[in-house]
């Protein structure tokens, strides 16, 4: 079983607030990921990393940030909320080769 | 660039049947992976079967198997003795091997288990 944690598990703020989305697996999987689902519907690739001090955007434009300073730790920011960013946001990570290995999500409501 | 495609948004069975869930995707690789991932509603998404694109043989885990076809680049799901438990989003995913490494995601499948 994979042991790949996010917090919170639901997270409710107003808009124009600072929020952090953590992300930390025991695993030492060098590949993080975080993907961003409304429910129900596909995913989509915003961030990931394939190191320490290694992060690329992905498929899907985000105003979030990311951080990877240790290998087992992978938060994700987002310096003012909107509305807009209303979603849930899940993070993975993998070895070497696949597969992914998700996280229980964050389901993030901005008011 | 590569597309995974899942051409049926709903399906529903009956508790006992059999359910067949299917996938096509694009690529111009050779070596590559294929999965299934399923989420429940509200809960963690967990891998439900993978395949090597240059294994041959269909993969099976317990009451989950795949037709997997290269040639015809399908990739289907079959769920046999579908459980309550089987209800859930259904996504294919593929993956080039040795390349970005990035999951390319269909749009999933709702699976509606009937009792």
């Amino acid at each position: 079983e994979a042991d790949i944690y996010q917090t919170p598990r639901y997270l409710v703020i107003g808009t124009g607030k600072k929020i952090t989305l953590e992300c930390s697996q025991t695993m030492g999987h060098d590949k993080m990921y975080w993907y961003q689902q409304d429910p129900g519907m596909e995913l989509h690739l915003i961030h990931y990393s394939y190191g320490v001090n290694s992060t690329e955007k992905g498929d899907l434009s985000s105003e979030s940030t990311v951080s990877r300073i240790r290998t087992e730790h992978f938060p994700l920011t987002l310096e003012s909320a909107r509305p807009s960013h209303t979603s849930q946001y899940l993070c993975a990570s993998s070895a070497r080769r696949p597969p992914l290995h998700f996280g229980n999500g964050t389901r993030l409501t901005v008011t | 660039a590569q597309t995974v495609t899942q051409s049926q948004p709903e399906m529903s069975v009956q508790e006992a049947e059999t359910v067949t869930l299917s996938c096509t995707y694009d690529t111009s690789e050779s070596d590559y992976y294929l999965f299934w991932y399923k989420q429940p509603p509200s809960r963690q998404m967990i891998l439900v079967i993978r395949q090597e694109a240059y294994k041959q043989q269909n993969a099976t885990e317990n009451r989950f198997s795949v037709n997997f076809q290269k040639a015809a680049k399908s990739f289907s799901l079959k769920i046999s003795d579908s459980q309550l438990g089987d209800a859930a989003m259904y996504f294919c995913a593929y993956v080039a091997q040795g390349g970005s490494e990035k999951l390319v995601f269909g749009k999933g499948t709702k699976l509606t288990v009937n009792p």
